[in-house]
């Protein structure tokens, strides 16, 4: 079965600062890499995805990169503000199959 | 749109006893609804996909007879844990996916289940 990786486990930075947090898969099948926030106790919130047939994706200041020959994804964030602390996870899909999660990185933006 | 509802919020039950966790997709038909447990810290794990009139697919590891799953309708799944345990507390999520949605691959959330057994 699938199986995915996500580093850092934690990451702190500076306010302003950027972000970078990894995944990497294992079934080449997977087609779609989404991206979730999820504050405590509530649910993961989608804040950017990407599909197969495309390399990068930006949404202000979100972006997201796919390698697929890598089996590799990451999920950017510039201009770092305090309301970006969370846990996110990356997750691996594809159409008619669950989501598998990576582990989850809890990042910490300082003022 | 794509709102997804889970009731209860959170649940407090005495060790032995059942609790019922219902998912509902609130705007949209979901013909696959999807399971997961989490536990403090953790992430999310699968426990089983439901589909709309026909049993569920459970995941390895997960008891089908204790984590019962009903489909019965395109905007409703339900979850009973039958006889609950201390250690099945934590946090339910159910997720569904839209039957008409042009990708079929786009998962939404539920706000989830905190169960506490005593």
């Amino acid at each position: 079965g699938e199986n995915v990786e996500q580093h850092p486990s934690t990451l702190s930075v500076q306010e302003g600062d950027s972000a970078v947090i990894k995944c990497t898969y294992s079934d080449s099948a997977s087609n779609y890499f989404p991206w979730y926030k999820q504050e405590l106790g509530k649910r993961p919130q989608l804040i950017i995805d990407i599909r197969s047939n495309v390399g990068e994706k930006k949404d202000q200041r979100i972006a997201v990169t796919l390698n697929k020959t890598a089996k590799h994804f990451s999920l950017h964030i510039t201009e770092t503000q305090p309301e970006d602390s969370a846990v996110y996870f990356c997750a691996v899909g594809q159409a008619g199959t669950a989501l598998i999660f990576g582990k989850g990185t809890t990042l910490s933006v300082s003022s | 749109g794509a709102v997804v509802s889970q009731h209860p919020s959170w649940v407090i039950c005495k060790s032995g006893t059942s609790v019922k966790i219902e998912c509902r997709s609130l705007d949209f038909q979901a013909t696959t609804m999807f399971w997961y447990r989490q536990f403090p810290k953790q992430s999310l794990m699968l426990m089983a996909t439901s589909n709309e009139g026909s049993k569920a697919t459970y995941e390895q590891g997960v008891e089908k007879d204790k984590f019962l799953i009903n489909h019965a309708s395109l905007t409703l799944s339900t979850l009973t844990v039958t006889s609950a345990h201390p250690e099945d507390s934590s946090f339910y999520i159910c997720s569904a996916r839209d039957r008409v949605a042009g990708f079929t691959d786009t998962q939404y959330f539920g706000p989830g289940t905190r169960l506490t057994v005593l």
